[in-house]
């Protein structure tokens, strides 16, 4: 079993749907969570960063965390043809000098 | 403020040449990472340094080797190309107090082994 599991996709939705994303991991050490989007021939940016259980909320975006069930999601609200990317959750222990480990990510493309 | 810069941007190597990959970063971060981004397999971890004149293996080691002479650069070697490291590598780089958990990525180079 992977330390990460995140579905792969193709999503694809209508404009202005909701969109949620999903990832569960194996490992109860990771501690700091985080959800990066990819546009195509780029490299990944961080758009959501939490530490503990529960939502986070920026904008359009939700981060939610449930360390009981090791499982993260990514909520879209009012999805935009811009928000057409590949999002990639990533997850990394307490313990310094560890690495981030990524999910294989989501392809998510929004119809206008 | 450039963040991570990569070189070069594309590269096509016949299989057994050599090249060498440079990531260099401006924030004054501790931690370096080299990743390879394949179709269906997500971003794998290939080295890391944690400071300057460390390296650390990552997930997929085989085949690559990396030097971190200085604080702001980290070296990503391939001394035998192989078809197999045809791929998309990232660089990133992170600072190491608490908070600093967040990668910042460079743009990439698409490496094609023939």
């Amino acid at each position: 079993q992977k330390e990460v599991e995140q579905d792969p996709g193709p999503l694809s939705v209508p404009e202005g749907a909701i969109v949620s994303l999903n990832c569960t991991y194996s490992n109860s050490a990771f501690q700091y969570f985080m959800w990066y989007r990819q546009y195509s021939r780029k490299g990944p940016e961080l758009l959501m960063y939490t530490y503990s259980s529960g939502n986070k909320e920026d904008g359009r975006f939700t981060a939610q965390v449930d360390k009981s069930s090791k499982y993260i999601s990514l909520f879209i609200r009012d999805s935009q043809p811009s928000d057409s990317a590949t999002y990639l959750c990533a997850m990394i222990p307490l313990q310094a000098g560890t690495a981030l480990i990524f999910g294989k990510g989501t392809t998510l493309s929004v119809s206008s | 403020n450039a963040g991570v810069t990569q070189t070069p941007k594309f590269r096509v190597l016949k299989t057994g040449q050599s090249m060498t990959l440079l990531c260099a970063q401006d924030m004054n971060h501790e931690y370096m990472y080299w990743y390879r981004q394949d179709p269906g397999m997500g971003l794998r971890l290939i080295h890391y340094s944690v400071g300057e004149g460390t390296t650390a293996k990552g997930e997929v080691p085989d085949g690559y080797n990396v030097s971190r002479l200085k604080k702001q650069n980290f070296l990503l070697g391939l001394e035998s190309a192989a078809p197999s490291q045809t791929s998309v590598y990232f660089c990133a780089s992170t600072g190491a107090g608490a908070g600093d958990e967040k990668l910042f990525f460079g743009s990439g180079t698409q490496l094609s082994v023939l």
